[in-house]
Order: C-alpha cells, then structure tokens, then sequence
C-alpha cells in the first residue's frame, strides 16, 4: 500500500541554523499539508499546497517557514533561522483530490530538536 | 474556526475492558478521521468517517454529523492499545481542506 515517506526520522540542529525537513507524498496525490505537534500538545496545521502554491497557512506559519517542490516527487518544509519552541514532530500529509475524498495520509513525522 | 473537543481527557482500562471516546464539533464536516498516536509518535490512521458507522477489528466508530459528534468503540482492550486517540475535522465549506485536531484522549491500557 502506497504511503508517505518522511525523512530524516530525528533531527538535532543548534539554534539559529536552517533545516529542510522532507517529505515523499503518495504518488498522484495533489494535496500537500505539514503539520507540527509540540510535546504534549495537540497537532497543529502549519500549511497546505497544491497546484504549486501555498493554499493555506496558519498563524504559526511565519516568514522563517518555507514550502518548497522541487521536483515531482519530494514536498519539503524549511526552517530559516530555528529557535528553541521549533523544537517538535513535524508531519506532512498528501491527498487524492480525484477521488473526492478529504482523507489525508500522514507521514511517519520528523522530531526536531534544537538546542 | 472549527472547535473540536474530545473526551475524556484521559482514559484508565484493565485489559479486556470497553471503550468509547467521544468527539464532539461545532460545524459541520467534509472529513473526519480518527487517529491513534504510537509511543514512537507516529500518527496511525484508525478511520475515515465523515459520517456513518465503521469497522475494523476491534474497533468501530460512528460519525452522526448532523448532531456534530463522533464515537471511537474500543472493545477487548490490549495493551498495546495505550497512547493517545486524536479526533480531527477538516469543516465543511472548505476547499484546503486543512484538518483541525482535538487536544486527545490519553488512554492506559493495564494488564
């Protein structure tokens, strides 16, 4: 059964640094979405993407957040500068548009961690 | 936005016991899903259920959508049931379809 990748599974990264999470979304799925769950929280949508472009973005998605495809199979979240409260499992979710589902997938997430 | 509220916030079970979660929405849905979060993290998706009844397993849900809420059936529970069950909702109306997520139910599954 097709799903989605994400990669690395853990990331450590010192504050201030830049970081690229990636993401391989299901194959022919046109819905892209990342979301982050800080420790103990709920799961909170940063943004979402389709037809190459931002759809969608929160509050917490500021100008330090970027979404990025770069070719036709990776999805990828870029963190400019990080800061300690960035620290979280990030998920990045697609969806199959054709078939008038709203089901998304998720990945398996990403945890960061800055310090 | 959309509110969504789970409950009970958390859930303490001897193995073999029943269970339901309760999700409750404030505006009609296109999407609602069930979710199970793993000890390593990982979002494990339990259901798709905008509206009607599903099973699987062990488990069975039941989405009234014109009264906006949601039931998670736990039956026979197991240990490795434990973790934390998410409710979220993308509303109704909307293109994005950006999913909104309930604060959790924490459920402990004794042996």
């Amino acid at each position: 059964e097709p799903e989605v990748t994400q990669t690395p599974s853990h990331q450590v990264t010192q504050m201030g640094q830049e970081v690229i999470l990636r993401c391989v979304p299901i194959s022919n799925h046109l819905y892209f979405y990342w979301y982050r769950q800080i420790l103990g929280q709920k799961v909170e949508f940063l943004v979402s993407f389709y037809n190459n472009e931002i759809s969608e973005k929160s509050e917490i998605f500021d100008d330090q957040f970027s979404v990025e495809r770069p070719d036709g199979s990776n999805f990828t979240l870029k963190i400019r500068s990080t800061k300690l409260e960035d620290s979280a499992m990030y998920f990045c979710a697609s969806r199959d548009t054709r078939s008038g589902s709203y089901e998304q997938y998720f990945g398996p997430g990403t945890r960061l961690t800055v310090t | 936005g959309i509110q969504v509220e789970q409950s009970p916030p958390d859930l303490i079970l001897q193995e073999g016991a029943n269970s339901t979660l309760r999700c409750n929405f404030s505006d009609s849905v296109n999407n609602l899903q069930w979710f199970h979060q793993n000890p390593w993290g990982q979002l494990i998706n339990l259901f798709y259920i905008p509206s009607g009844t599903k099973q699987n397993g062990r488990l069975s849900a039941t989405t009234v959508a014109t009264e906006r809420y949601s039931l998670l059936y736990i039956s026979s529970s197991q240990t490795t049931d434990s973790g934390v069950y998410f409710c979220a909702v993308t509303a109704g109306g909307t293109s994005y379809g950006k999913l909104t997520f309930g604060q959790g139910t924490i459920l402990t599954v004794h042996p």
